[in-house]
């Protein structure tokens, strides 16, 4: 049974340029969040998509967009990139039923370099 | 003041050692907490989530002060493998179940 996956591992863009990151949710799970961890720190929490919506976002602007697909996979956009999206995203996938005490099983992220 | 604090640490601690952490929480409406483990470089794991009565799972125990509104973790008999950041994770309602995770903390045991 495959776990979270999400594509890339690592990218490196410029200021301004457009981003779209990739996850793959555990079997049998339909909920996918985002997460953004800058070094140091622990992730904060972008957006959640619960059938193909945005059910939750954190405080972050709208920059940052995302799409659940039917299979429930996920993307992360961020338009307009700046230095400060250097970060570690991270994506993680949990079943609705059962939240907030169900746990959350994370992919091994994407590390994003601005420059 | 943040929503969820950690004292960064680290912590460095012998084998066998105990020790404990703490994490405080704002929102006095916050409703399930939980104990996630980070290694260098990879993803964060579930530890245990922490029960108003407290718990426990082997070596690990977890525990809730609502009065005051932290969260602890103790660790006994340390081992290297244990070396890693402790991040707590609070999630309080209010319409919303946005995860609020503090910075961690780091955690070194040595030999």
């Amino acid at each position: 049974d495959a776990g979270v996956t999400q594509s890339p591992t690592h990218l490196i863009k410029t200021r301004g340029q457009q981003v779209t990151l990739r996850c793959s949710p555990k079997s049998g799970h339909d909920t996918v969040s985002w997460y953004q961890q800058a070094l140091g720190q622990g992730p904060q929490f972008i957006f959640q998509y619960y059938e193909e919506e945005e059910r939750q976002r954190g405080n972050f602007p709208d920059r940052f967009s995302g799409h659940q697909f039917p299979n429930y996979s996920s993307e992360l956009n961020v338009n307009a990139l700046l230095l400060g999206d250097s970060a570690l995203y991270l994506c993680a996938s949990s079943t609705l039923a059962g939240a907030p005490n169900n746990e959350q099983f994370f992919g091994p992220g994407t590390r994003l370099t601005v420059l | 003041r943040k929503e969820v604090e950690q004292d960064p640490g680290p912590f460095n601690v012998p084998e066998g050692a105990t020790v404990a952490f703490n994490c405080t929480y704002s929102n006095s409406a916050s409703q399930s907490f939980f104990w996630y483990r980070q290694d260098c470089r990879k993803e964060p794991k579930l530890l245990m989530s922490v029960y108003s009565s407290g718990n426990e799972d082997g070596r690990f125990t977890a525990q809730l002060n609502r009065a005051s509104q932290y969260i602890s973790l103790l660790i006994r008999d340390s081992k290297l493998s244990d070396s890693a950041t402790y991040l707590c994770v609070v999630i309080h309602t209010g319409g919303s179940y946005i995860p609020t995770f503090g910075r961690g903390t780091s955690l070194i045991v040595h030999p």
